[in-house]
């Protein structure tokens, strides 16, 4: 049985650029949540998706948006990248909202 | 609204048990759970309290008190692998973080 699959690990952009990131859940569950975690801070909430709606949403501006497919799976877009926006993205999967969440390894995201 | 406040740090010796407190304010949540993170990788699910008292997986222990807004993971018999960041996150349809502890182990 597959974890949360994150791609890529890696990704170097410079300001200005997007970049798209995706996340696989583990098998059965159903919501997907994406987090940013800057050095040595704890993981901070982006935004939810359960049923392909977003339906909680973290203090993050529109320039991060995501996306999610009918089989679970999910895309975290980000546009007009900042400096600021370099960090670790972790997505986490959860059999429904409510219950324990399972992290990805994350994408390494450097903004230059 | 909601914040959770740990240690920065805590240091032992190998073998030993240590605890790592977890205050929060919040205006309700489902659950506090508690997770490892080792250097550059992702946060590890350790424990879960959706009820007020103990809860028990091999070395590592987990308690929750509703009522004093606080919780605890303990762990035992402590080994050089359980250097790591470690996190107490409630449960509220999103995790809520804390800032992590650091735990060092030293032989």
């Amino acid at each position: 049985d597959a974890g949360v699959t994150q791609s890529p690990t890696h990704l170097i952009k410079t300001r200005g650029q997007q970049v798209t990131l995706r996340c696989s859940p583990k098998s059965g569950h159903d919501t997907v949540s994406w987090y940013q975690q800057a050095l040595g801070q704890g993981p901070q909430f982006i935004f939810q998706y359960y049923e392909e709606e977003e339906r909680q949403r973290g203090n993050f501006p529109d320039r991060f948006s995501g996306h999610q497919f009918p089989n679970y799976s999910s895309e975290l877009n980000v546009n007009a990248l900042l400096l600021g926006d370099s960090a670790l993205y972790l997505c986490a999967s959860s059999a429904g909202p409510r219950y324990i969440q399972y992290f990805g390894a994350g994408t390494r995201l450097s903004v230059l | 609204g909601q914040s959770l406040e740990q240690p920065s740090e805590v240091t032992a010796v190998e073998g030993a048990i240590v605890q790592i407190n977890c205050t929060y304010q919040t205006s309700g949540f489902y659950g506090l759970s508690w997770y490892q993170q080792h250097d550059g990788g992702a946060p590890t699910f350790l424990s879960y309290n959706a009820l007020d008292g103990l809860e028990e997986t091999g070395r590592f222990s987990s308690f929750l008190s509703r009522s004093d807004s606080y919780g605890y993971l303990l762990l035992q018999e402590l080994q050089m692998k359980d250097s790591a960041s470690y996190f107490c996150a409630v449960i509220t349809g999103k995790l809520i973080f804390g800032q992590g502890t650091t735990l060092q182990v030293k032989p």
